[in-house]
C-alpha cells in the first residue's frame, strides 16, 4: 500500500544496546524526518534527510544516527540506548517543493529499561 | 528563530458548539501552514495545508484561514461533535534559513463533551 510506515510499532530495548526504527515510504519524497515526541516537549526533530546521502542535524541529534541509501527508506539508529531516548519517535516526509506538505507515520514508542 | 504558540493547551466544549483553534507565529515569511490531528496514541493526520498565498482552506466542518500580516491562523470546527476530541497542532513552512524544516506549535487538547 502507498505511504509512510514505520517499524516496529513498539520496541522495548535494554540501556547501551543499539536499535533501530525503520521508516518506509512508497511516493519518492524528495524530504525525510525523524521526530520525537515528549511531554513537555512537543515535537522535536532529532535528524531530517533532503535526497538520498544528504542528511543534516535538526535540534536533538545526539545519540543518533541515520543513513539514507536509498529514497524510500531513513533508518534511525540509537548507537547506545539511554533512558532519555525512551519515547515516541515519528518518521515524516515531504516533497521536493516548499508548498507540499507533510506526511507522518504511525510512530514507533521506544522504551529503554 | 520561527516560535509557533497554540493558546491554550487544553480546551473542553459542549457538543455541538462551534469552535476557534488559534494558532500564532512570529515570523510572517513562511510557504505554508499546516494544521494536524493527533489521537491518543496515535501519528499525526494533516487535516489542512494553507499555501502563504492563500486567505483559507476548507475541508467539511473545518475550515482554516491565514494572516501573514498578524502572524495568525484559526482552525474553525462546526457542529462540534465528541469524535473531535484531540490535540491539534498547527506548524509552519519557513521561507528563509532550512526552509524544509516545519516549527511545530505544541498543541491544543481538545475535549467534546456529549
Amino acid at each position: 500500500d502507498a505511504g509512510i510506515t514505520q517499524s516496529p510499532r513498539y520496541k522495548i530495548t535494554e540501556t547501551g544496546r543499539q536499535v533501530t526504527l525503520m521508516c518506509h515510504q512508497t511516493w519518492s519524497h524528495s524530504y525525510m524526518f525523524w521526530y520525537r515526541q515528549d511531554l513537555g516537549h512537543g515535537l522535536r526533530l532529532i535528524y531530517y534527510s533532503a535526497a538520498a546521502d544528504i542528511t543534516d542535524k535538526g535540534e536533538v541529534p545526539d545519540g543518533y544516527v541515520v543513513s539514507r541509501s536509498k529514497t524510500e527508506n531513513f533508518p534511525l539508529t540509537l548507537e547506545s540506548a539511554t533512558r532519555s531516548q525512551t519515547s515516541v519517535y515519528f518518521c515524516a516526509s515531504s516533497g521536493p517543493r516548499s508548498n507540499y506538505g507533510y506526511t507522518f507515520g504511525s510512530g514507533t514508542r521506544l522504551t529503554v529499561v | 528563530k520561527q516560535e509557533v504558540t497554540q493558546i491554550p493547551a487544553a480546551l473542553s466544549v459542549p457538543e455541538g458548539e462551534n469552535l476557534v483553534l488559534n494558532c500564532s507565529f512570529t515570523d510572517s515569511a513562511i510557504y505554508n501552514l499546516q494544521w494536524f490531528r493527533q489521537d491518543p496514541g496515535k501519528g499525526l493526520t494533516s487535516l489542512l495545508l494553507i499555501q502563504s498565498s492563500q486567505r483559507e482552506q476548507t475541508s467539511g466542518r473545518l475550515n482554516a484561514s491565514l494572516d501573514k500580516s498578524s502572524g495568525r491562523s484559526t482552525l474553525y470546527i462546526a457542529a462540534s461533535q465528541p469524535g473531535d476530541s484531540a490535540t491539534y497542532l498547527c506548524a509552519v513552512r519557513p521561507r528563509t534559513g532550512a526552509n524544509s524544516k516545519l516549527t511545530f506549535g505544541k498543541g491544543i487538547t481538545l475535549s467534546v463533551r456529549p
